[in-house]
């Protein structure tokens, strides 16, 4: 059973250009969520969807970010014109159910903006 | 505002000991928890979870204790090997499904 998959696994950006980060869950999982890790420092919850609707997006910046999750294929968390305080690891988890607490990661996406 | 944190940023111990790494939380509303191992360049791995109304829970090698009272948690992991070096955070579920994640311990193990 494939776990979390994340595509690209290293992105590499220059200022002002968009990034498209994708995130298939695991199988059967109808819930995702997009979290942000800086260098030496604990992830932090942005935004958490399932299928065609956004749950709460309480983490994600106001400007710039937007995340989807449609009806056929992966999540997307876009990034607009990024700037350098954009890079870091975006991890997506998922998990079966909104009653089941764990959540599984995937692999990451490493973002870096030149 | 309220959080998850770690006592110790750096823990290293002798292959075949048992390690203990700690984890305070202040939201004395919390029910859920987990702990999770992250290698370098991987994302975090789920080790054990436990739910507040429980005490301890026991896995392959690793152990979770929950103290409510004083609003702390530890992962006990015994015959600790080199494979068991990496990150561990402790990690809180709020409300909605929000995982709230501490700071982080290093563990090394020493052959």
């Amino acid at each position: 059973n494939a776990g979390v998959m994340q595509n690209p696994r290293h992105l590499v950006r220059r200022r002002g250009q968009e990034a498209r980060l994708r995130c298939s869950p695991m199988k059967g999982h109808s819930h995702v969520y997009w979290y942000r890790q800086l260098p030496e420092e604990g992830l932090k919850f942005m935004v958490y969807l399932q299928k065609e609707n956004i749950i709460d997006e309480s983490g994600m910046p106001k400007e710039r970010f937007s995340a989807e999750f449609p009806k056929e294929g992966p999540s997307i968390l876009r990034i607009q014109q990024v700037v350098r305080g954009d890079s870091a690891a975006y991890f997506c988890a998922s998990s079966p159910s909104v009653f089941s607490g764990t959540q599984y990661f995937g692999p990451g996406t490493r973002l870096l903006v030149l | 505002g309220e959080s998850v944190g770690l006592h110790l940023p750096t823990l290293s111990v002798q292959e075949g000991d048992n390690s203990i790494i700690n984890c305070a939380y202040s939201n004395s509303a919390s029910d859920y928890f987990i702990w999770y191992k992250q290698e370098s360049g991987k994302g975090p791995q789920f080790i054990i979870d436990i739910r507040s109304n429980m005490d301890k829970r026991q896995g392959q090698r690793v152990t979770v204790l929950l103290n409510k009272t004083v609003k702390h948690l530890s992962l006990q992991i015994a015959a600790t090997q080199p494979g068991d070096s990496a990150v561990y955070f402790c990690a809180e579920n709020r409300e909605g499904n929000k995982l709230v994640f501490g700071a982080g311990t290093i563990l090394r193990v020493k052959s």
